[in-house]
């Protein structure tokens, strides 16, 4: 059962432009989200994160989102650099037992 | 934050052998996450590894299969049995520091070949 879902395997975007990766889950009991990024060869890094109390986080050129009603959070870049290009992935937790993640979503940015 | 060394980084390995891939931490942590990546697909959680008692496996997992160890606080093995070349993936350990701030940390995965 696939409970959180990156629904776009790939994205690609010109340098400068702003990069929206997008991300749903099914789980109401979610109430903590993350987004991780990942380089070849390497293990998931975390990028930023949001609590179900609010509706934006904000982090130098990282924004994320969060629609509880939709059960949708999407990530913004902006402006995206070519250093930004690596696999996106959307994490949910409910309470402290354990994470889900979504499929990622391959970000693209072309110089 | 905690950092996980994990090894090996990569191997390849002939059907029906086992690899024992392994994690150490460097701070003690109650509960240890083992997860797979296959091509295309999403991280998907194997098991939960909490130290002095059995992993809890999720559906799809079985111990047979994939039998974890955790001797300590620390220390964690996860190991991939007769594998198949359906077992080639991306093996992840992680932990989570759970509170406000709650956010996961991974090792640097090891990925797998079965030829």
């Amino acid at each position: 059962d696939q409970q959180v879902k990156q629904n776009s395997p790939s994205l690609s975007v010109q340098e400068g432009r702003i990069s929206i990766l997008n991300c749903d889950y099914t789980n109401s009991m979610f109430d903590y989200f993350l987004w991780y990024k990942k380089y070849p060869a390497e293990g998931p890094t975390f990028l930023i994160s949001i609590s179900s109390i609010k509706d934006k986080n904000e982090d130098g050129r990282f924004t994320v989102f969060l629609n509880k009603s939709a059960k949708h959070l999407s990530l913004h870049i902006v402006p995206s650099q070519p250093g930004d290009s690596a696999v996106y992935f959307c994490a949910a937790s409910a309470g402290n037992n354990d994470m889900r993640f979504g499929a990622g979503t391959r970000l693209t940015v072309k110089p | 934050s905690a950092v996980i060394s994990q090894k090996p980084s990569r191997d390849i390995c002939q059907r029906g052998t086992s690899l024992t891939i392994q994690c150490q931490v460097d701070s003690q942590v109650t509960m240890m996450f083992w997860y797979r990546q296959q091509p295309g697909q999403s991280l998907t959680l194997i098991a939960t590894a909490n130290q002095g008692s059995e992993a809890t496996y999720e559906s799809g997992f079985v111990i047979d299969k994939f039998p974890i160890s955790r001797p300590n606080l620390t220390f964690s093995t996860l190991t991939v049995s007769n594998m198949s070349p359906e077992d080639s993936s991306i093996y992840l350990c992680s932990v989570v520091s759970w509170g406000k701030n709650t956010e996961a940390f991974f090792g640097q995965g090891t990925r797998l070949t079965v030829v």
